[in-house]
């Protein structure tokens, strides 16, 4: 099984500023790399597929990075709205599917 | 805009089946190509996959889950649906509808639009 490793698991961050989390796979998956939006009681919220393509109507102050086993979310300038659990995904190996990181909360400072 | 909504019942005893439903509006679930899938969150933990199918009935089941996972689709109601048997406390989550887009090799599958969850509690 490919293991999706996000970090940090929880980081403390102010409206504007700029946010980076990581996500490692166990092995290549190529650029077959999702990242997800949640906020709680709400449905989660396709971010960036394939890695770095934005999804429609997403803002551009989110971007994706990376292939292979590293890969980056960035918000450009935290809005008082990103403040939520992200979530990387691979489908490399799973077909139809995917597995997902263990998450990363973004909280106000 | 599609939306999809998941209903069923909210609380489930040990051993028994957990039966959930998927109503799909604003779209087709037999559009071509899209696939439709579940996904479950447990209390504090992440996301799990749990299966996914093609509006012909090709089902595709996350391996730690395929002996107790059954995912079928109602054409005629525009709705899927889950069963999940044998549930333990374990089973107890949040458990989501999704759909995934057409395959294309160049991004692999991921889930595009998803319902607001329901949450199943397992307890006698």
């Amino acid at each position: 099984d490919i293991q999706m490793t996000q970090s940090p698991s929880s980081l403390s961050a102010s409206v504007g500023d700029r946010v980076t989390i990581t996500c490692r796979a166990s092995q290549s998956i190529s650029n077959y790399l999702s990242w997800y939006q949640h906020k709680p009681g709400k449905a989660p919220k396709l971010l960036i597929y394939a890695a770095s393509t934005l999804q429609d109507g997403v803002p551009s102050r989110f971007s994706g990075s990376g292939s292979g086993t590293t890969f980056t979310l960035t918000i450009s300038s935290l809005q008082p709205e990103d403040f939520a659990t992200y979530y990387c995904q691979q489908s490399y190996n799973t077909p139809r599917g995917g597995t997902f990181g263990q998450g990363t909360k973004v909280e106000i400072k | 805009q599609l939306h999809l909504q998941e209903s069923g019942p909210g609380l489930v005893k040990p051993s028994e089946t957990l039966s959930l439903t998927c109503t799909v509006s604003g779209g087709s679930i037999s559009s071509s190509a899209y696939y439709w899938g579940w996904v479950r969150q447990s209390p504090g933990k992440g996301l799990e996959w749990i299966g996914t199918m093609y509006y012909s009935e090709t089902t595709y089941y996350n391996p730690s889950l395929k002996s107790r996972v059954t995912i079928f689709v109602d054409t005629s109601k525009n709705q899927f649906s889950l069963w999940l048997n044998s549930v333990t406390a374990a089973d107890t989550a949040v458990y989501y509808c999704a759909r995934l887009p057409p395959y294309d090799y160049r991004t692999g599958y991921y889930f595009d639009y998803w319902g607001q969850g329901t949450l199943v509690t397992v307890s006698s």
